[in-house]
């Protein structure tokens, strides 16, 4: 079976500042990964994904990662944060074929801050 | 895109009482959908994959005959939590999986947050 673990539950950043949100996942299998955002209240929207071919993957609002293999992660970074990124994200991945449309399996989340 | 919804977003309700919550694709067909149980500052976990005219996967752990889910139709899932207890208070997320550009993804509900007083 696989796991997500997101060690940061926290991460407070200034704005403008860059921010990493660290991922890392264990499967024994070719895995689909995924970073989600949740606003307060919200349900989950989808910043970006990896499937397959470039390891680095750009997504919304700026957001991109790094898949990498050989250290089972699935970094997400911003260059530069705006106060509206404050929110909860998720690291999910997915095995199997179709990718998302298996059961995804989310890490704890990380909570980022940001502060003027 | 693709928009799912969830209705209410907020229900209060008395112990031992039911509560019905829906999910629908507004905008495509889904012949799966999943409901997910989120508790405060907590992850997702999930509770049962809903495939349309066939009974619910639920996962390890989660009472079926305490969330009842049917999906009777391409576009509604509904999760029923009988017998609601104060315990059974949290944020559950539906979401759909649709096929794009050769890949399933899955949509997300904004949420229903269920209080059992």
């Amino acid at each position: 079976a696989q796991s997500v673990t997101q060690l940061d539950s926290q991460v407070p950043v200034f704005e403008e500042a860059p921010v990493e949100l660290r991922c890392n996942y264990s499967s024994s299998v070719s895995v689909y990964l995924f970073w989600y955002v949740q606003y307060p209240n919200q349900g989950l929207q989808l910043l970006l994904k990896y499937l397959s071919g470039s390891t680095l993957v750009k997504g919304i609002n700026g957001f991109e990662a790094e898949f990498n293999k050989s250290q089972t992660s699935f970094h997400l970074r911003k260059p530069s944060v705006h106060i509206s990124d404050t929110a909860e994200y998720f690291c999910a991945v997915s095995v199997g074929i179709t990718g998302g449309g298996n059961k995804l399996t989310f890490g704890t989340g990380t909570q980022l801050k940001v502060e003027l | 895109g693709a928009v799912v919804s969830q209705h209410p977003s907020r229900v209060i309700c008395k112990s031992g009482t039911s509560v019905k919550i829906e999910c629908r694709s507004l905008d495509f067909q889904a012949t799966t959908m999943f409901w997910y149980r989120q508790f405060p500052k907590q992850s997702l976990m999930l509770m049962a994959t809903s495939n349309e005219g066939s009974k619910a996967t639920y996962e390890q752990g989660v009472e079926k005959d305490k969330f009842l889910i049917n999906h009777a139709s391409l576009t509604l899932s509904t999760l029923t939590v009988t017998s609601a207890h104060p315990e059974d208070s949290s944020f559950y997320i539906c979401s759909a999986r649709v096929k794009a550009g050769g890949y399933n993804e899955q949509f997300f509900g904004p949420g229903t947050r269920l209080t059992v007083l």
